[in-house]
């Protein structure tokens, strides 16, 4: 069975860093994409990046282009989504999901919900 | 940036009735580079359309995608009491790979 474990919920405060993962299992992690999504509460879907583990290779959207990074370890099959400054605006759920080779997102993870308050 | 604008923002029906709902791009998509999502309250969203018009595994074929170019529309033929959610297309062509904002369909 393809799945995207994804790492546990957090609570930080702003100027914190954090690093959540995503691990894949079940398909060539190595030779698909992975995708991350920031769901803000109440709000609806933001494409953030894509990294292609087997290579590293990864675009980021404008809009979180130097907020975070996206990161891949293909030794592992894992993802990673990491800022080094949290804001309480980062506060939001996170989603990781697998791209097809048209990138798009066909296995999705259950999310990592982060809190970030002072 | 291709924006996609959704339509309605909140569709109101009743199970067993037709849902049609619309995605407009900014500027021409590739069928095969567009998307639909479902997303239940409280869980991730699920691939249900990809290139346009094809149904993901597990899909019924109540749900039906077209379009081309600038207009894209989720049809579902007739609702059950599971298709109530809030649904989403994307586009994943060209770069960042936008969503629309969503339409949620809500029991009547």
């Amino acid at each position: 069975e393809v799945q995207l474990v994804q790492s546990g919920a957090e609570v930080k405060k702003p100027g914190e860093t954090l690093k959540i993962s995503c691990k894949g299992s079940g398909y060539s992690f190595t030779n698909s994409w992975i995708g991350w999504v920031r769901q803000m509460p109440g709000k609806g879907l933001e494409w953030m990046g894509i990294i292609y583990p087997g290579d590293s290779d990864t675009t980021y959207s404008p809009s979180f282009q130097g907020q975070v990074t996206i990161s891949a370890d293909k030794s592992i099959s894992t993802a990673y989504l990491q800022w080094s400054s949290l804001r309480a605006s980062d506060t939001a759920i996170y989603y990781c999901a697998r791209a097809s080779p048209y990138h798009y997102m066909d296995v999705w993870g259950r999310g990592t919900t982060v809190t970030v308050f002072s | 940036e291709i924006v996609l604008t959704q339509s309605p923002g909140t569709l109101s029906l009743s199970p067993g009735e037709r849902a049609t709902l619309s995605c407009r791009a900014s500027q021409s998509v590739s069928s095969t580079y567009l998307a639909w999502y479902q997303q239940k309250f409280g869980q991730a969203p699920r691939l249900l359309i990809y290139g346009a018009s094809s149904r993901a595994t597990g899909i019924p074929d109540r749900f039906r995608g077209s379009g081309s170019g600038t207009d894209f529309t989720l049809t579902i033929s007739r609702l059950e009491p599971e298709d109530f959610a809030v649904y989403y297309c994307q586009q994943h062509g060209s770069s960042p790979h936008t969503f629309g904002q969503g339409t949620k369909v809500e029991i009547k």
